[in-house]
């Protein structure tokens, strides 16, 4: 069965630094890959996926992630967070045959401090 | 669009009540997902329905559990009888094609 690991449970950065959240998966092939963020109290809202083609992708609010299939991996990355990117994380993977069923990480919240 | 709603946000019970819990998909999405988040198992799929009809509902912890899409601008979730372990926020998503999904804002439920 599919799964994705989110190894960090928490991160702090400061403001203007630069983000890293990791994202493994575990999938004979490659999937869909997504990121999500869920501020408090909210929905969550795509970040950004991953399908096929170029491996480093673009997303919103200034995110990318980049998908390595040596490593089995889709990390999320920004260059410098502001204090509003404070929320929380999640990886989500669904094969790539037409199953509709997403596989959530277990998230990683982000802090951000002054 | 105003994105997927959700009724109520915040429902509060008493166990053994029924809960019945509302979702506004987008319009023109043809599917529609009921997820249930809490602390201990995360975010977990009940069901999915695509054009109206439920496809997989493998996912809903039991039998007191039902989920109807009756036209597809309208889905329920319903508890009957409610319990104190199914507190959770539930989350409502719709979408068409590829796109991974755009949840609503949830429903809080608290059953005492």
């Amino acid at each position: 069965a599919q799964s994705v690991t989110q190894p960090d449970i928490h991160i702090t950065v400061s403001e203007g630094a630069s983000l890293e959240l990791r994202c493994n998966y575990s999938y004979g092939a490659t999937p869909y890959l997504f990121w999500y963020v869920q501020s408090p109290g909210q929905g969550l809202q795509l970040l950004l996926k991953y399908f096929s083609g170029d491996t480093l992708v673009q997303g919103i609010k200034g995110f990318e992630a980049e998908f390595k299939r040596s490593q089995s991996s889709f990390n999320l990355r920004k260059p410098s967070v502001h204090w509003s990117d404070a929320a929380e994380y999640f990886c989500a993977v669904t094969p790539n045959f037409g199953n509709e069923k997403l596989t959530f990480g277990t998230g990683t919240r982000l802090t951000i401090i002054p | 669009d105003a994105g997927v709603i959700q009724s109520p946000r915040h429902e509060v019970t008493e166990m053994g009540q029924e809960v019945t819990l509302r979702c506004k998909p987008i319009s023109g999405h043809d599917y529609l997902f009921w997820y249930r988040q809490t602390m201990m198992r995360g975010l977990e799929l009940l069901i999915y329905f695509n054009n109206n009809v439920p496809i997989d509902d493998s996912g809903m912890p039991e039998d007191r559990f039902s989920a109807k899409m009756p036209n597809a601008s309208f889905s329920t979730l319903k508890i009957q009888p409610s319990e104190p372990r199914d507190s959770a926020v539930y989350f409502c998503a719709s979408r068409t094609g590829l796109a991974g999904g755009f949840f609503g804002p949830g429903t809080r439920l608290t059953v005492l």
